[in-house]
């Protein structure tokens, strides 16, 4: 069975608007990572966050995790047609990676 | 300049076949990995091999042997092609163990 598990599976919404995805795992972990593919192209590694952080910033991206519910967030704001991507959560746990399947975000202008 | 590349990015071939797919980083990483992309988008890693070593293997029948002639190459190869085996495959590496990784284009394998 699958380590991560995003939701929701699909997202739409307008540019200018805030996106949130959610990651949920089994085991403890190391730490969480959050990648995007666009369409057709491989994955492109977003941000890290380590088991004993609870936030992370980067430009637009927020992504918290909560160690205790196993589950992590990753918050888009303004979000822009080029945002448009399906949404990857990485775990490792212990030399275990494991890759969810994935948010499909699509953003309308 | 690319920094994982892979080739051919597209692959059509029949059942039983035997088949190649070649994979470059030029960024100095010491850890290299394949994965394989399913219809659905799930992405389940195969390899890693860390400075020319196998570090893990997944399960994958040994109908896949990856070979890794120098810390910046790491080539797939895959014997007996089956029709379960049609999905994406990527290449990718980091400096460190699976943070980070940078991934190739992929390559579209289709067994017909």
């Amino acid at each position: 069975s699958q380590q991560g598990e995003e939701d929701p599976q699909a997202l739409s919404i307008q540019e200018g608007e805030n996106a949130t995805m959610n990651c949920s795992y089994k085991t403890s972990i190391n730490n969480l990572q959050w990648y995007r593919q666009n369409s057709g192209r491989g994955l492109v590694h977003l941000i890290l966050i380590r088991s004993n952080e609870r936030e992370k910033h980067s430009g637009r991206l927020r992504v918290t995790l909560d160690t205790s519910k196993k589950s992590s967030s990753l918050l888009i704001t303004a979000s822009r047609a080029a945002d448009t991507a399906s949404y990857f959560c990485a775990t490792d746990s212990w030399g275990k990676l494991q890759f969810g399947a994935g948010t499909q975000v699509v953003v309308t202008p | 300049d690319t920094a994982v590349s892979q080739t051919p990015k597209y692959l059509v071939t029949q059942m039983g076949n035997d088949k190649s797919i070649k994979c470059e980083q030029n960024l100095g990483h010491d850890t290299m990995y394949w994965y394989k992309q399913d219809s659905k988008k799930f992405l389940k890693i195969m390899f890693s091999y860390n400075n020319k070593e196998l570090i893990i293997n997944e399960t994958v029948p040994n109908r896949f042997s990856p070979k890794s002639p120098d810390k910046a190459h790491l080539n797939l190869h895959i014997n007996s092609l089956e029709l379960g085996d049609s999905a994406v495959y990527f290449c990718a590496s980091s400096q460190v163990e699976f943070l980070e990784q940078y991934f190739g284009p992929g390559t579209r394998l289709t067994v017909t």
